[in-house]
């Protein structure tokens, strides 16, 4: 099956430096990507949808200008949380689709886990 | 988004089918069904999806109401390996595809 690459798994960081996450569709191309955070013990929140070379759309009461997401290849999705505070902390997990259609499967990165100090 | 009900916990003893219900009375025609489990510490998994018809699949079967307003997911043996979260998650068609993760179930596997 296709796979999503998703890096760092593990990330910890001081407060307000910015961290990077990437989001890599291996073997297809992605159209589409979203993002999700996950607090201990909760499910997945959405965060933003990604398409390819356009702006993301952000879920309401997501900061765009606090999570960066950029979507510039095919192959290729990055999350930038800048100036992360400790309440930024969670498992950031990446999916990514080939088309468009609620027919087609969603594939998931591993995740990440941020750790604000 | 139209929602889904599912039981927050189940058990199972290893190597017996396990029935994982869902409701989701307010389900649209374009809806489709699908199924994810999460493992501890990782992302989500495709188990299997369907829009009418049951589904078979070497993971799992779903078996969908006639008027789609419930359906079951079968692990037909389950085994340690299947202990996870389960959601059942409703995904419109074009322009509506985002998934919008539930509270899910959790199924905790007895050996």
């Amino acid at each position: 099956g296709a796979v999503v690459s998703q890096h760092p798994s593990r990330v910890i960081c001081k407060s307000g430096t910015s961290v990077k996450i990437e989001c890599r569709s291996l073997d297809f191309q992605a159209t589409t990507m979203f993002w999700y955070r996950q607090f201990p013990k909760q499910s997945l929140m959405l965060m933003a949808t990604s398409n390819e070379g356009s702006k993301a759309t952000y879920e309401q009461g997501v900061e765009k200008d606090k999570f960066l997401i950029n979507h510039a290849s095919l192959t290729l999705s990055t999350l930038t949380v800048t100036s992360a505070h400790p309440e930024d902390s969670s498992f950031y997990i990446c999916s990514a689709k080939t088309s468009r259609g609620g027919n087609e499967k969603l594939f998931f990165g591993s995740g990440t886990q941020l750790s604000v100090l | 988004d139209a929602k889904t009900t599912q039981p927050n916990s189940m058990e199972s003893n290893e190597e017996e089918p396990v029935h994982l219900p869902c409701n989701h009375s307010t389900i649209s025609g374009t809806d489709y069904i699908h199924w994810y489990r999460q493992l501890p510490s990782q992302g989500p998994e495709y188990v299997i999806h369907g829009l009418t018809s049951n589904v078979n699949n070497r993971m799992a079967s779903l078996a969908i109401a006639e008027d789609r307003k419930s359906s079951t997911l079968i692990l037909h043996r389950a085994t340690l390996r299947d202990a996870a979260v389960y959601y059942c998650i409703l995904r419109g068609d074009f322009g509506n595809e985002k998934l919008t993760f539930g509270t899910g179930t959790r199924l905790t596997i007895i050996p």
